[in-house]
């Protein structure tokens, strides 16, 4: 079955980069999009379609795509980006869509 | 504005039917899709299905195929998910999600239901 692969955890300082990446064999053909949980919160949609950053969100936020991975990039993540994020996408056929199993981004 | 209301918390005993609601306003709700969503405690987002309220037609994932119910019903533009038998491992938030055509998918958020299960 397919499936959407994220690491953990990745840790960083207040005012570094932080790169969360997900890989999936579709991912050279199908979108994918990231979402942001904090504790005790619904997700929020950070970026879409791999790039592009919904009205709302901190520049800061950024995403890209090589072959098969994407990754979300926080440029000089703050304190208050600490929060879940998941990737989320379809396999080829496009008809099951299903999370990455999530990375805990530490910002400390 | 996309709003997506959710029912109250749920404190049900195994073999207990269950259904829980997702009330959507500010947008048209025939033309939203609406998925739901599991999570597990201290665990990550699992995609249930999805429902496309104008016709019901109604996909699900292949981990939850059987074991619950998803319908809508138009007049009060609201979505349900529903168990006729509860175990213990259905204890969960449950989230619902909408987006249509020119949104990413589940682009809009409830506010997420608790369901305990527990003799």
């Amino acid at each position: 079955s397919y499936e959407l692969t994220q690491p953990p955890s990745v840790s960083v300082s207040p005012g570094q980069t932080a790169r969360i990446t997900c890989s999936g064999d579709a991912l050279p053909k199908k979108y994918a999009y990231w979402y942001q949980q904090k504790s005790g919160q619904a997700p929020v949609l950070v970026i879409y379609d791999d790039t592009k950053r919904p009205s709302g969100i901190p520049e800061r936020f950024s995403g890209s795509s090589s072959g098969t991975m994407v990754t979300l990039t926080i440029s000089g993540a703050q304190v208050e980006d600490e929060a879940d994020y998941y990737c989320y996408s379809t396999d080829g056929s496009g008809d099951l869509w299903l999370f990455g199993g999530g990375t805990k981004l530490t910002v400390l | 504005e996309v709003r997506l209301e959710q029912s109250g918390t749920e404190v049900k005993k195994p073999g207990e039917s269950l259904k829980i609601s997702c009330k959507g306003s500010g947008y048209s709700f025939s033309t939203y899709w609406i998925t739901w969503v599991r999570q597990m405690p201290g665990k990550g987002l699992e995609r249930m299905g999805i429902i496309y309220p104008d016709d019901s037609d109604t996909r699900y994932n292949p981990s939850f195929q059987g074991q619950v119910t998803i319908s809508v019903d138009k007049s009060v533009t609201t979505a349900y998910l529903q168990w006729s038998s509860l175990k213990a491992s259905d204890t969960a938030v449950y989230y619902c999600a909408a987006h249509d055509s020119n949104t990413p998918p589940a682009a809009f958020w409830g506010q997420g239901t608790q369901v305990t299960v527990s003799s």
